[in-house]
């Protein structure tokens, strides 16, 4: 398809992990990207990885790249109230073509 | 003031008015982007300047007419606006380096706007 997948809703308990998983739809993208986007508030970079990689870890955060199923995973660690948002994955076409994000809830 | 920020935060219009949308950085980057969010609906990207310089215009209707004086400020000018264009406006900034890596956009926090 043309469009970046994100299931819409994911809802944990505080401390547990969560994934946030997002299909993307050219092979070629160079660079995938997420974004967090607080209420009220644009767009944040949390973190991006580079179409040669498989992993990349940054604190809390992992980003897993399956090329070759096109699929992209953010896992938060030790999941906090703080961390709920919405997330965005996004792939450089030439320009960012973002998926329609993924509302994190996290439940105390 | 730092970053990216947009005024006013929060707009309320009628179809015949006319409005605009400032956005200014403040990063020293040379692109700046006008993105529309609506509820469960990917951003989509309006128009993109290259230091000053128009690049990408992404089907917007003509009620929408971007002005970028230069390579700081931004600016959405509406007019005739219909109520299917209330959304959140967001605007970005970037640093495009000729054949370079990454290039991270910093968002602005945002206009919301309601068009009745």
């Amino acid at each position: 398809g043309e469009d970046v997948e994100q299931s819409l809703f994911l809802s944990v308990r505080e401390g547990d992990s969560s994934v946030i998983n997002c299909t993307y739809t050219d092979s070629s993208s160079t660079y995938l990207y997420w974004y967090k986007q607080e209420p009220g508030a644009g767009l944040q970079l949390l973190t991006y990885i580079f179409s040669n990689m498989d992993m990349k870890q940054d604190q809390r955060l992992t980003v897993l790249l399956n090329k070759k199923d096109k699929h992209l995973s953010l896992r938060i660690a030790d999941t906090q109230t703080g961390d709920s948002a919405i997330y965005f994955c996004a792939e450089k076409r030439g320009k960012l073509i973002f998926g329609q994000g993924t509302e994190l809830s996290v439940k105390p | 003031e730092t970053g990216v920020t947009q005024t006013p935060r929060h707009l309320v219009m009628g179809m015949t008015n006319k409005k605009s949308l400032k956005c200014e950085q403040h990063l020293g980057h040379n692109a700046m982007y006008w993105y529309k969010q609506s509820a469960k609906k990917p951003l989509e990207l309006m128009f993109v300047y290259n230091f000053k310089e128009q690049t990408e215009n992404n089907s917007v209707p003509s009620r929408f007419s971007p002005e970028c004086p230069n390579s700081s400020h931004l600016f959405l000018h509406l007019h005739t606006l219909q109520p299917e264009d209330s959304a959140l406006y967001l605007c970005a900034s970037s640093q495009r380096l000729a054949g370079g890596p990454v290039e991270t956009q910093y968002f602005g926090p945002g206009t919301r706007l309601l068009v009745l």
